[in-house]
Formats: structure tokens, sequence, C-alpha cells
């Protein structure tokens, strides 16, 4: 099993692009989750998915969307990129209760 | 709101002391996770602590969680510097069938020779 893959690794935007942050899991989790890192902060959560077409708000959503087509896959969209979505995003599946598995994350930094 | 408070958030030790790493958190939850993350990394994985008065340990690590006081421990035994990195806890916040972790702020660990 690959675990939780996430596309690009690194990416800089220039303000005001969009860009699509892949993520995709083999283990037919259930859950899907994208959080992101500010430096000295844990991690917050954007948007969580409990299965294929549902998905919910997390913490801090504001400027994301997400879709939830299929088990496997997660892509998380940011609109009209803006400095304060510089962070690193990482993406994560769990399967009721049996523990979260995390991507590498992508490294974003919009300029 | 679940409030996740790690304290401290960072600390910096000498080889061979043993200190204690402490996560508050607000309201009822029965499953907590440690994870370790190093620089430009992602998080892995440490303990799943389960229920009340659960005890983990591996190597130099050992981890509690008591659900009444709403506080669980990580413990370092005879630090040594490749403990150096970066520990998150997080409480698993399940609501309405769907499960989600909230995060402390971390705990940056420096151990010094």
């Amino acid at each position: 099993n690959a675990g939780v893959t996430q596309t690009p690794k690194f990416r800089i935007l220039k303000i005001g692009q969009s860009m699509t942050l892949q993520c995709a899991q083999d283990m037919n989790h259930n859950y899907m989750y994208w959080y992101r890192q500010d430096p000295g902060m844990g991690l917050k959560l954007i948007y969580y998915s409990v299965g294929a077409g549902i998905t919910d708000k997390g913490e801090v959503p504001n400027g994301y969307n997400v879709s939830r087509s299929t088990t496997e896959y997660f892509p998380l969209r940011l609109e009209l990129a803006a400095p304060s979505q510089t962070s690193v995003y990482f993406c994560a599946s769990s399967y009721s209760g049996q523990g979260f598995h995390f991507g590498n994350g992508t490294r974003l930094t919009v300029t | 709101e679940l409030k996740v408070e790690q304290n401290p958030l960072f600390l910096s030790m000498q080889e061979g002391k043993n200190y204690t790493i402490y996560c508050n958190y607000s309201t009822t939850s029965d499953r907590l996770y440690w994870y370790r993350q190093d620089p430009g990394k992602s998080l892995e994985s440490l303990f799943v602590l389960l229920s009340n008065g659960a005890v983990k340990q591996e190597g130099r690590l050992m981890a509690s969680l008591d659900t009444k006081a709403r506080l669980s421990t990580l413990h370092i035994t005879a630090a040594v510097h490749d403990l150096s990195a970066t520990y998150f806890c997080a409480v698993d916040l399940t609501q309405g069938g769907s499960e989600k972790l909230v995060f402390g702020k971390g705990t940056k660990l420096t151990v010094n020779p």
C-alpha cells in the first residue's frame, strides 16, 4: 500500500491564482481530512469527509473548497490564492478509530 | 469547542535527563494520539491511548491518559539527541458519527549533548 499520497510536494502561487492540491489513499478508508500547519502551530482542520459525496467544514474552511466523488480521492481547491494561505497542507485518512494516516505534505507559498 | 493545550511549547534538555510533556484538553474524549514531527517531514504516529488509565511505552517514551482529568502526559526517560523533534498531542473529537482530530500547538524538544 502506498498509504496517503499528496501532490505536488511544493508549489509557488501568485496572489489571485488558483490550484488544486491532490490527495489519494489506497487503504479504502472512509474518512479523509485536509489540515494546514502554520509555523509554530499545530494542525488546523480545513475540511473533512466521512465518505464519498459527503464533506463538511472544519475549523478554517474560508478560501478553500473540496469534493469527494470517490473513496480514494479528496482534492482541495484554492480559489483566488492569498498570502494568508501560505502554509504546509497535510491530507490524512482514517477508518473508524483505527488510526490516522498522514501524507507527506504540500508546501505552498503565495506571493 | 474542544481546546487542546500542550506545555511546555519549547523544551531544551540535556542528554540523560528526564522530562514530561503535558497535554490538557477541554471536553470529553476517550481517544488521544501522540505524534512526532521532524523538520520538513510528516507526522509519525507514536501512541494511541484508547481508555482511561492507558499507558504505553516505546523505548525512552511513555505516554499515559487520564480521561477524568482530561490530561495526557508524554514522559521522556534519559533523553538522547535523536529524540529532538516536535511532539504533538491530538484529541479525537467524535461528533455525530464523524471523527476528527484536534491538535495541540506542539512541543519543540531539543536534546543537547
